[in-house]
């Protein structure tokens, strides 16, 4: 049992590159989220999916795009970089059915990828 | 807009002492709240959620509190050992609805020494 897998660990972009952040996790989870992390600000949400082929915006959606065609995975991607997309991406996914209200609530993560734009 | 907070930044304090992490936020509307640990280089590892008709949680050493009336919660660490020095976060999921966004704090760095 893998979790949840991140690929790849670490990129390097210019600007103007695009590519594509890659989250797979085995536990069938229903909900899927993808959060950046920068130094003093936390964790911010991205984007997420309650399921599916379903996607929503998170806190900062903008400059990326996400596509959840399979339920096990949840693709981030980043048309143009900008230095401002210069961050770790963390995955998360939790199962939201089934179980006690604490155990389907809770979030499971990834290792992260670390993403600098040149 | 909720707004989560964790004072301090940083705490350092010396092994076998207990001690309490603060998490505030401002919207007591909340679904649940959940801490987690945070290793150099690592992803998040969930500790405790605290749903939002529950007072607190426990796990081994750890305890969490949640006072949504004055929009605070805790966690609490009993007799703190070096491998608890890692980075601590509190993140509450806005609204009554279980597809509601989530808010993260900061962290609190902490530092167990031996």
């Amino acid at each position: 049992n893998a979790g949840v897998t991140q690929t790849p660990k670490f990129r390097v972009l210019k600007t103007g590159q695009s590519m594509t952040l890659l989250c797979a996790q085995d536990m069938n989870h229903e909900y899927m989220y993808w959060y950046r992390q920068d130094p003093g600000m936390g964790l911010r949400l991205i984007h997420y999916s309650v399921g599916e082929g379903t996607t929503a915006k998170g806190e900062v959606p903008d400059g990326y795009n996400v596509s959840r065609l399979k339920k096990q995975n949840f693709l981030l991607g980043l048309e143009s970089a900008a230095p401002s997309q210069t961050s770790v991406y963390f995955c998360a996914s939790s199962p939201r059915e089934g179980g006690t209200p604490v155990a389907k609530n809770i979030q499971y993560f990834g290792a992260g990828t670390r993403l600098s734009v040149l | 807009k909720q707004e989560v907070t964790q004072i301090p930044a940083a705490l350092s304090v010396p092994e076998g002492e207990n001690l309490v992490l603060n998490c505030s936020f401002t919207d007591s509307a909340i679904y649940n709240l959940q801490w987690f640990r945070q290793d150099p280089g690592k992803g998040l590892t969930s500790l405790l959620l605290i749903q939002s008709s529950q007072r607190e949680q426990t796990s081994g050493r750890l305890n969490a509190s949640l006072d949504k009336s004055s929009g605070r919660s805790t966690l609490y660490i009993a007799a703190s050992q070096p491998g608890d020095s890692a980075t601590y976060l509190c993140a509450v999921v806005a609204g009554y609805s279980s597809a509601s966004k989530i808010i993260f704090g900061s962290g609190t760095r902490l530092s167990i020494r031996p």
